[in-house]
């Protein structure tokens, strides 16, 4: 079965670091992209940035850029989604997502990770 | 950046009822998007990619067409199951940004 499964949920204070992660499974996960998608609570879906990690090409949306960090480990098929400095406007469920592939084009998300939330208070 | 306006953004519709729901690009996209079903709690789901490709196990009740700026997703015979948020995301260039949402309620 093709999956994603995300890290637990995540508790944490304003300037504390954190890294979550995304493990893909069932497929090859070095072949397709890997997006990350942040809805904050009772709002809609922002794409944030896609990793490919095949060759780790990352694009990220200019409202996220230079606000998180994303990665990929290949050996254990994760990509992970960091922050350095946390702030309660970062309090949300993160998505991660694999962009599919048809007839050698790439399309949408077509699998999505369980969500990992995070909340950040003092 | 392209921006996508989906319309309406609250939608009352009864089981039975023909739904349609609007999505606007800021410029042209081609055929370059996709339309999710998203229920409370839950992750997204794919119903229709390169704007009217039903993804594998959706209803046919789902359709979706258009091209160019002017996107449409219609469900023909709206049932229990469908009351949720749809949200449309283009996939022409980076960043590949989501419409705000439709939320279908139960009338």
């Amino acid at each position: 079965e093709v999956q994603l499964v995300q890290s637990e949920a995540e508790v944490k204070k304003p300037g504390e670091s954190l890294k979550i992660s995304c493990k893909g499974s069932g497929y090859s996960f070095t072949s397709y992209w890997i997006g990350w998608v942040r809805q904050m609570p009772g709002k809609g879906l922002e794409w944030m940035g896609i990793i490919y990690p095949g060759d780790s090409d990352t694009r990220y949306s200019p409202s996220f850029q230079g606000q998180v960090t994303i990665s990929v480990d290949k050996s254990i098929s994760s990509a992970y989604l960091q922050w350095s400095s946390l702030e309660a406007s970062d309090t949300a469920k993160y998505y991660c997502a694999r962009r599919g592939v048809v007839g050698g084009h790439w399309e949408a998300f077509d699998i999505w990770g369980q969500g990992t939330m995070v909340t950040v208070s003092s | 950046d392209i921006q996508m306006t989906q319309s309406p953004s609250t939608l009352s519709a009864s089981v039975g009822d023909r739904v349609t729901i609007t999505c606007r690009a800021s410029q042209s996209i081609s055929s370059w998007l996709a339309w999710y079903q998203q229920k409370p709690g839950k992750a997204p789901k794919l119903l229709i990619y390169k704007a009217s490709n039903l993804e594998s196990g959706v209803p046919s009740r789902f359709s979706g067409s258009g091209s160019g700026t002017e996107f449409t997703l219609t469900i023909s015979s709206l049932q229990p199951d469908d009351f949720a948020t749809y949200y449309c995301q283009h996939y022409n260039t980076y960043p590949l940004t989501f419409g705000g949402g439709t939320k279908v309620e139960i009338k």
